[in-house]
């Protein structure tokens, strides 16, 4: 399968702990994209990547939030400290870019629930 | 500030019958692109179809349609003949001065047998 991969699918965990997710994007795509879905709403963007380059993060991304796409290639999203309201699911996309034309393909999500 | 409306929360139709998703958008770009996509109980988001602001025409793609109109900022999507394997929500989405894609709240279509 040639499609956005994310890992893991799902992940349980306490209040204040810290989770990474991992996110591997088509091969030749070289724009990544964060989005979170929260429960009956659309995706929101919250940060994207042109190769390793961070080009933009949204105001919901907190300092808690960190993402990062070291080689260009595979991207991470850190939430340290976690809280309640971060339970939601986490999407990642890749697109050929740049371009606002580009198709963005998404990948099957992680779903984060925090207790 | 950019924005997508999709009024529709959920709708419910019998097989065969023909639905039509609304989606209308607020921007100030003049060049800006729409997008559908669907999001099945798996959760895997499906890009349907993408439309730039400079392309008014309507497009049709097997059982599938769009109706884009700036006069009214909408957008559109009809299904017909409709089958119990497009139930799913559905998203209407738009690009603008950047790169990212601002998503309205999602119809949940239901089609029953």
């Amino acid at each position: 399968d040639t499609g956005v991969s994310q890992d893991p699918r799902h992940k349980i965990t306490k209040r204040g702990q810290n989770v990474t997710f991992r996110c591997d994007p088509i091969s030749e795509h070289n724009r990544l994209y964060w989005y979170r879905q929260t429960l009956g709403q659309g995706p929101e963007f919250l940060t994207y990547f042109q190769n390793e380059a961070q080009l933009e993060k949204s105001r919901l991304l907190s300092d808690r939030f960190s993402a990062e796409r070291p080689k260009g290639s595979f991207s991470t999203l850190e939430i340290q400290r976690t809280e309640q309201g971060d339970s939601a699911m986490y999407l990642c996309a890749s697109s050929l870019g740049p371009g606002r034309a580009a198709e963005q393909f998404f990948g099957p999500g992680t779903r984060l629930t925090v207790l | 500030a950019q924005k997508v409306t999709q009024a529709q929360t959920e709708i419910s139709v019998v097989e065969k019958e023909d639905v039509t998703l609304d989606c209308v958008y607020e921007t100030r770009d003049t060049t800006y692109y729409l997008f559908w996509y669907k999001q099945p109980p798996s959760g895997e988001l499906v890009f349907l179809i993408r439309r730039n602001s400079f392309d008014e025409q309507n497009e049709i793609s097997g059982r599938y349609s769009w109706n884009f109109q700036k006069s009214t900022s909408s957008f559109n999507f009809t299904i017909t003949a409709s089958q119990v394997v497009d139930s799913a929500v559905y998203f209407c989405a738009l690009s603008g001065g950047n790169d990212k894609l601002i998503f309205g709240t999602g119809t949940r279509l239901q089609v029953f047998p």
